[in-house]
């Protein structure tokens, strides 16, 4: 299974953009990189995930390096509600155990 | 739309009790998943069923058991409770193999 590692924690303020990064240097070239988070209290949610190239969608986008090892989860402008845990999970192809890690605990400050 | 709905919220056993922690999903979704996340850290993979009438085990699936009843209900069974475990339980469904997770809301648990 690929291995990640992210920051512990990160701090932004409001409405600035954030950059969230993760290492999968280990990652195989058909595992495609999900990002989830989880707000306080709650369940997971999907954010986004991409294979090779740069990704968007209304909550995020995922830039992922040419060499696959790493990818950044970007915030375009954060809120306080983007206050949350987010996990970087490169899929190991089993289909059914994508594995949560510690993730970035995510403070925005007002 | 209800989603991912888990029963009951907050559970609190006794050492070598039983119990069963029900999910069921409306979004007609053929994977489902068992997951526990213990203070501080991410989720734990505990038992999955990828279709109705499969089950296998995760990472942690010692101590539990599950039963996929049908397409929407998969329900995770705690045979004799320890403080080990306690948790919080979250269920999850996806379409199939590979795509994305909708969570419900979890099942604190606390064993005592």
């Amino acid at each position: 299974d690929a291995k990640t590692t992210q920051p512990n924690s990160m701090e932004s303020n409001e409405e600035e953009p954030v950059h969230l990064p993760c290492n999968h240097s280990t990652i195989s070239g058909t595992d495609y990189i999900h990002w989830y988070r989880q707000l306080p209290s709650q369940g997971p949610e999907y954010v986004i995930h991409g294979l090779t190239s740069n990704v968007n969608n209304r909550m995020a986008s995922l830039a992922i390096a040419e060499d696959r090892k790493s990818s950044t989860l970007i915030l375009h402008r954060a809120t306080l509600r983007d206050a949350a845990v987010y996990y970087c999970i490169p899929d190991n192809n089993a289909g059914n155990m994508l594995t949560f890690g510690g993730g970035t605990r995510l403070m925005v400050k007002p | 739309n209800a989603g991912v709905t888990q029963t009951p919220k907050f559970q609190v056993l006794k050492t070598g009790q039983s119990m069963t922690l029900q999910c069921a999903q409306d979004m007609n979704h053929n994977s489902m998943y068992w997951y526990r996340q213990d203070p501080g850290m991410g989720l734990r993979l505990i038992y999955y069923s990828a279709s109705e009438g499969t089950t296998d085990k995760g990472e942690v699936p010692n101590g539990y058991n599950v039963s996929r009843l049908n397409k929407r209900e998969f329900s995770l069974r705690l045979e004799s409770a320890a403080p080990s475990q306690t948790s919080v339980y979250f269920c999850a469904s996806s379409r199939g193999p590979d795509e994305k997770l909708f969570f419900g809301s979890g099942t604190q648990l606390s064993v005592l």
